[in-house]
């Protein structure tokens, strides 16, 4: 089977534009699973779709939003950037839910000047 | 939520079996303990996962004791190549939609020849 993939890979956006990041999970995986990775606060939770419904989510705020098509296949939107929001933006699919075992997609770097 | 502590680093030499120790003090009934391996610019790969007492495959072993306070990942006969950051990962249970989940610092480990 293929495994995740997401684009683009690498990104650079303005302060104040929006961004949309997509993620294709391995075939017949329900389950995608946002992350954002940075060097100071790590791997933080964004939140979760299952069956294209938002399972859970996590502490961020309401700029970040996602969503599942009935493929599975999911997007990311963060709108009006801001300079903290640079990151590598990771998915991960599963086929039973995020508690289970996951896997990652290489990730989307996106710096924001 | 169910919050995971581990060391920041531990240092090997490559033959030997390493140990890395996570804390979940508040772990839930219904938590699995997983455990992940990143490498530099590569999304985190799964590697173990664990309920309690022992699991074992073909890369690692998870011990986990009867309070469910901590788990061990043990690594037998190091590489070079072993060397990634470790993650330990509590998830909640998804339980109707409350599924959540917290991954630690985790544990920068550096083999050495």
């Amino acid at each position: 089977k293929a495994g995740v993939t997401q684009t683009p890979r690498y990104l650079i956006k303005t302060r104040g534009q929006q961004v949309t990041l997509s993620c294709s999970p391995i075939s017949g995986h329900r389950s995608v699973s946002w992350y954002q990775q940075t060097p100071g606060q790590g791997l933080q939770f964004l939140f979760e779709y299952f069956s294209e419904t938002q399972r859970n989510k996590g502490n961020f705020p309401g700029r970040f939003s996602g969503r599942q098509f009935s493929n599975s296949r999911s997007e990311m939107n963060v709108s009006t950037l801001e300079l903290g929001d640079s990151a590598l933006y990771l998915c991960a699919s599963s086929e039973r839910g995020s508690e289970y075992e996951q896997y990652f997609g290489p990730g989307t770097r996106l710096t924001v000047t | 939520l169910a919050k995971t502590t581990q060391p920041i680093s531990m240092d090997s030499y490559e033959g030997q079996e390493v140990n890395i120790t996570c804390s979940h003090n508040n772990i839930a009934t219904n938590d699995y303990i997983t455990w992940y391996q990143q490498f530099p610019s590569q999304g985190p790969r799964f590697i173990i996962q664990g309920y309690k007492t022992k699991v074992t495959n073909e890369v690692a072993s998870l011990f986990i004791p009867a309070d469910r306070k901590s788990s061990t990942l043990s690594l037998p006969r190091v590489s070079l190549s072993d060397t990634a950051v470790y993650y330990c990962l509590v998830g909640e249970a998804a339980s109707g939609n409350t599924g959540k989940l917290i991954f630690g610092q985790g544990t920068t480990l550096q083999v050495k020849p």
